[in-house]
């Protein structure tokens, strides 16, 4: 199995809203990423776990607040988000500590802020 | 920030074409990565190659590595219409042991039939 699974596909929040975007690989890879992707832009990296650890938060705003609930799971938690971060979110997993390091994405989920 | 840049930005090819994009960086590193996307999708692997080596084919993809310019170039022969998506190289830093992925901007390449 080399999926990586992202739910929900699509979001829609209002500003106010608190909700989860969720996702999950079983390649045992001990690394996971969360990625934001406005449109027509490369990835930008939001947050490293390694071994559940957060090991990366790249200045994210606080209203972002990731958890590794295990080493299959990766969670991402959203509140009182603004327009401005309507983005695709991707999450992406490998292994770490080694040269040669291919990461595998899930489909992403599409988020609009309301 | 973004360490990676491509060129072009956008290239419109014919089926059967060869489709060529390039990619330089700034750091050293201890690989490069292409990607490719899919309109809204996520990414998908394509080939890796790593800083000691200089010429990696994986089947219609021909991807060289030039350290001493930190370039790179991605080839793609015979295109098909099926390899209409946004190609992006990546870079891991060879001071970096998290897998952390540096992304260029992209190159938007479509094939006509």
């Amino acid at each position: 199995d080399t999926e990586v699974t992202q739910t929900p596909k699509h979001l829609v929040m209002g500003m106010t809203n608190k909700k989860s975007l969720k996702c999950e690989q079983h390649m045992g890879h001990r690394a996971m990423y969360w990625y934001k992707q406005k449109a027509k832009k490369p990835p930008e990296l939001m947050f490293v776990y390694s071994y559940e650890k957060l090991s990366i938060n790249e200045s994210v705003p606080s209203r972002f607040s990731p958890e590794c609930p295990n080493s299959s799971l990766l969670n991402l938690h959203l509140h009182a988000l603004q327009p401005e971060d309507s983005a695709l979110y991707l999450c992406a997993s490998s292994q770490p500590g080694t040269a040669v390091a291919e990461a595998f994405f899930g489909q992403g989920t599409r988020l609009t802020v309301v | 920030s973004q360490q990676g840049e491509e060129d072009p930005q956008a290239l419109s090819i014919q089926e059967g074409e060869n489709a060529t994009m390039n990619c330089s960086y700034k750091t050293s590193i201890n690989n490069l990565q292409w990607y490719r996307q899919n309109s809204g999708r996520g990414l998908v692997h394509l080939i890796l190659i790593r800083s000691n080596e200089r010429e990696k084919h994986s089947g219609r993809l021909r991807v060289t590595l030039d350290t001493s310019k930190k370039s790179s170039s991605l080839l793609i022969t015979a295109s098909r219409a099926a390899d209409t998506a946004s190609y992006f190289c990546a870079t891991s830093s060879r001071t970096d042991s998290w897998g952390k992925l540096q992304f260029g901007a992209g190159t938007q390449v479509v094939v006509t039939p």
